[in-house]
Order: C-alpha cells, then structure tokens, then sequence
C-alpha cells in the first residue's frame, strides 16, 4: 500500500524548533521527487520546499528560507523538514507529498501533522 | 494574496456541470502544467488533474481539465453531494526561482 506518514508535530514556543518526518512504504521512494505543503486553519494550501529524487536539488518558498531545511535518508525512506526559528504564522497542518512525474502533480499525500506556534 | 486566482466559490444543483477557473501568469500557468485537486473536510488534498488535463488512475471522467495561455479549468459534470470540496489548482512558477504556487482554492456546494 503506497503511503506517507508524517510525524513530529507538536506545540513549539515562537523561536524555537521542531523536525517534522516523512515515512514512506509500498513504493521506490528513492525514484520521486519529494515537497512538504502546508495549511493553515481555515486557510489555503501553501507549498513550502521541494527536493529532487536525489536530493541535490532542493527549492524554498520565500516565507520559510533560510529558516527551515528539508532533507532525505533513500536508505530509509524518509523525508525531513527541519524547522527553527519558528513564528506563529508557520502554525499549519504540514503535509509530504510525492510528486508523480515531478512537474508539481502529487498524487500522494500523507494525513498530516499539525505544527502551532504560540507562547 | 495567492499567485494563482480562482474565484471563492461555486455552486450548482445535483446532475448539473459547473467550471472552476484558475488565472496565472506566464511564468507560472502559461508555461507549466497544472495540476488540480479536491479536499474533502479534514482530508488531505487528492489529485484530480494533472498535466493540464490528465486523470490519474481511479479518478472519473466526470472530472476534466484544459488550458488556454495564462488559465486553466477544471470543469465537473453530473454533480453529486459528495463533491462538494475545496478546489485548488497549482503549477510550477519560474519567475525568480523556481517554486510551487497553488490558487487560494474555490468551494464547491452543491445545492
């Protein structure tokens, strides 16, 4: 069964930090282009970094670079997004998701894991 | 504001057909493939449409996609009550580095 699943969500103070992981199963994830999409309560999607099947490619949004980091272990099927100085506009519900013939169409999504932000 | 534009919401009546439009620009939608996709309440987001008009596996053709310059529709037919969802359309954008953009989303009630 192809699958994602997040973890590492959680209540942070603003200013400090938080990893959140990506596990995957049931398909090659060392073959798939990778991005973790966030949203906000009552809000819209809004994509936050992106990162090639390797690796060596990786993208940002505006609002998170230089702040958060996402990385990937092929060897254990996972993706990774490290995230400090945290503020309280980066409380959302954050998602991986795959990215089917990596031109941004992703075909799975994990159920999400809520990060909020609040002293 | 959201770099794609889709209007807030939508509705029509069962068995009816109603489109949801998304308008970029030429360094997002008129020069990348668009993709389209449904949230459920309290469900992650599914793929409905990808490369401007293709249906992944298990999706029905109820569901249609196309595109023309800078916009692109999603177009639904024979609406039932269980479509009624969030809508979004995204793509890539190249204007000054390379980065995802979706549409602020449109809500579908079905009446």
């Amino acid at each position: 069964q192809v699958q994602l699943v997040e973890s590492g969500g959680g209540l942070v103070k603003p200013g400090g930090s938080l990893r959140l992981s990506c596990a995957a199963s049931g398909f090659t994830f060392s073959d798939y282009y990778m991005s973790w999409i966030r949203q906000a309560p009552g809000k819209g999607l809004e994509w936050v970094s992106y990162i090639s099947s390797s690796g060596s490619t990786i993208y940002y949004a505006d609002s998170v670079k230089g702040r958060f980091t996402i990385s990937r272990d092929n060897a254990k099927n996972s993706l990774y997004l490290q995230m400090n100085s945290l503020r309280a506009e980066d409380t959302a519900v954050y998602y991986c998701a795959r990215d089917y013939i990596a031109v941004a169409a992703f075909d799975i999504w994990g159920q999400g894991t809520m990060v909020t932000v609040s002293s | 504001q959201s770099v794609l534009t889709q209007p807030p919401s939508v509705s029509a009546a069962p068995g009816q057909k109603v489109t949801i439009s998304c308008s970029g620009s030429s360094s997002n939608i008129g020069n990348n493939y668009v993709s389209w996709y449904q949230q459920l309440p309290g469900t992650a987001p599914k793929l409905l449409i990808y490369d401007n008009n293709k249906r992944p596996s298990g999706i029905p053709d109820r569901f249609s996609g196309s595109k023309s310059g800078t916009s692109a529709t999603l177009g639904i037919t024979g609406l039932q009550t269980g479509d009624e969802a969030d809508y979004y359309c995204g793509t890539w954008d190249s204007s000054l580095s390379a980065h995802v953009v979706f549409g602020g989303g449109t809500k579908l009630t079905v009446l």
